[in-house]
């Protein structure tokens, strides 16, 4: 399974409402994951199984989506969301999207 | 608290071969899936291959990309995994990084091939 992630690069400014899209080759069935990584760091895991948020990541990430189209979205933006976004998804094998990097405007 | 530590990156000259380890402490090894991912750099996550636990019979999985040059194995007395990778080429530079399950990770290894 291909994910392919829109857009490539975000500019938003703090406050903004954020939405990142992942979009898989093939029905993902609701396996999809989202990282966050900042520069020279690993990689974080925010959400899994679509819509579920991992322990100790704040409210305001969240992820929805079904089939193959899937979304993080973040409510507020704050300047520590600065970082690249990956999608991942566990359906059929392992993928990672090309990544979605988040800057401030 | 969960710890991975990846070991044994460096320099490789085309061709040749190298281990990665990945030293566990702070959870039942015994009980989880360990992956292997990397990232090129200033690139994306490439995930590299997967070993499950005793009860799914140490399964192996490896990204198409890499099978036939990737071993992965693990050791559940020292709760650590390994990676063997050969015939290295200068596109296996990368951060490798280890991961339980996804949800922790190390902070990587750098391999870097080149002559």
């Amino acid at each position: 399974i291909q994910l392919t992630q829109s857009p490539s690069l975000l500019s938003a400014s703090v406050g903004d409402r954020v939405t990142l899209s992942c979009k898989g080759s093939q029905n993902i069935n609701n396996y999809l994951a989202w990282y966050q990584q900042k520069l020279g760091e690993a990689p974080k895991l925010l959400i899994y199984n679509t819509n579920s948020l991992q322990t100790g990541i704040p409210s305001r990430f969240s992820g929805s989506g079904s089939g193959t189209d899937y979304t993080l979205t973040i409510s507020s933006l704050q300047p520590e969301d600065v970082a690249t976004y990956f999608c991942y998804q566990y359906n059929n094998g392992w993928t990672f999207g090309g990544g979605t990097k988040l800057e401030l405007k | 608290e969960v710890q991975i530590l990846e070991t044994g990156g460096g320099l490789v000259k085309p061709g040749g071969s190298l281990r990665l380890s990945c030293a566990t402490s702070g959870f039942n090894f015994n009980d989880y899936f360990m992956n292997w991912v990397r990232q090129a750099p200033g690139k994306g996550l490439e995930w590299v291959a997967q070993i499950r636990n005793k009860n799914y019979n140490y399964a192996t999985y490896y990204a198409e990309s890499l099978e036939g040059r990737v071993t992965i194995s693990r050791d559940d007395s020292k709760s650590s995994v390994y990676l063997q990778v050969s015939s290295l080429r200068a596109e296996d530079t990368a951060i490798y990084y280890c991961t339980r399950k996804g949800v922790d990770w190390g902070q990587g290894v750098m391999v870097t091939v080149s002559s």
